[in-house]
């Protein structure tokens, strides 16, 4: 069966320090793989997408980038980190048509 | 613009009794329409996924409408539960689009 493993569960970072957050999948081969961003209280907003190693599409212009270096990994990084940037961030795999199968997330917190 | 609407307000019912929660939509043509629960601190898990061309789709005490010309999809979790507790998330793959957009959701509460 599938699974997707997503890494820290929690992070607190100082304003300017780097990110790198990352995402697993097993199982599977070639998946469809996203990043997601939720603010408290609010629905998800689409940050990068990537149908295949080494493609990524950016949904929303920002401090942040994302990269698949193998095909069911993909992280997302920053150089540095704006108090904006904090939220609960997810990754996951499969979409349209199929359903999205969401990590656990990482809770980010910029202080 | 795109725009996608979930119950702004919570929603709060009885053990036993039945919820209905709303996702409006507008400027999509949606050729999905996805339901997911999000419990407080993990990710979102799908429930269920209805086509253009379904009126509904059921499973176990669930049930979600899908009606194209008043562009609105309607969950209903029959007889529900104190575990039935958490937030409810519509989502929309546009066609062709390849990616699925969010409603902000709308959270259950069920009181035994």
């Amino acid at each position: 069966s599938q699974t997707i493993h997503q890494w820290p569960a929690t992070l607190v970072q100082p304003v300017g320090s780097p990110l790198s957050l990352e995402c697993t999948v097993e199982g599977t081969s070639n998946p469809n793989l996203y990043w997601y961003r939720q603010a408290a209280g609010r629905g998800l907003q689409l940050l990068f997408y990537s149908v295949g190693i080494g493609q990524i599409s950016s949904e929303v212009p920002q401090n942040l980038s994302a990269s698949r270096p193998q095909d069911r990994q993909f992280i997302l990084s920053s150089k540095k980190l704006l108090l904006s940037d904090s939220g609960f961030y997810l990754c996951a795999w499969g979409g349209s048509p199929t359903p999205l199968h969401f990590g656990n997330g990482t809770r980010l917190t910029v202080t | 613009s795109q725009k996608i609407e979930q119950n702004s307000e919570a929603l709060n019912i009885q053990e036993g009794k039945t919820a209905t929660l709303t996702c409006n939509y507008t400027n999509y043509s949606p050729a999905y329409l996805q339901w997911y629960r999000q419990d407080p601190g993990r990710g979102p898990v799908f429930l269920l996924l209805i086509r253009e061309n379904e009126k509904e789709k059921r499973k176990e005490r669930l049930k979600v409408t899908f009606d194209t010309t008043l562009k609105q999809s309607l969950f209903h979790i029959t007889a529900s539960q104190p575990a039935d507790s958490a937030t409810y998330l519509c989502a929309l793959d546009d066609t062709n689009a390849g990616k699925s957009t969010f409603g902000d959701g709308t959270t259950l509460t069920v009181k035994p």
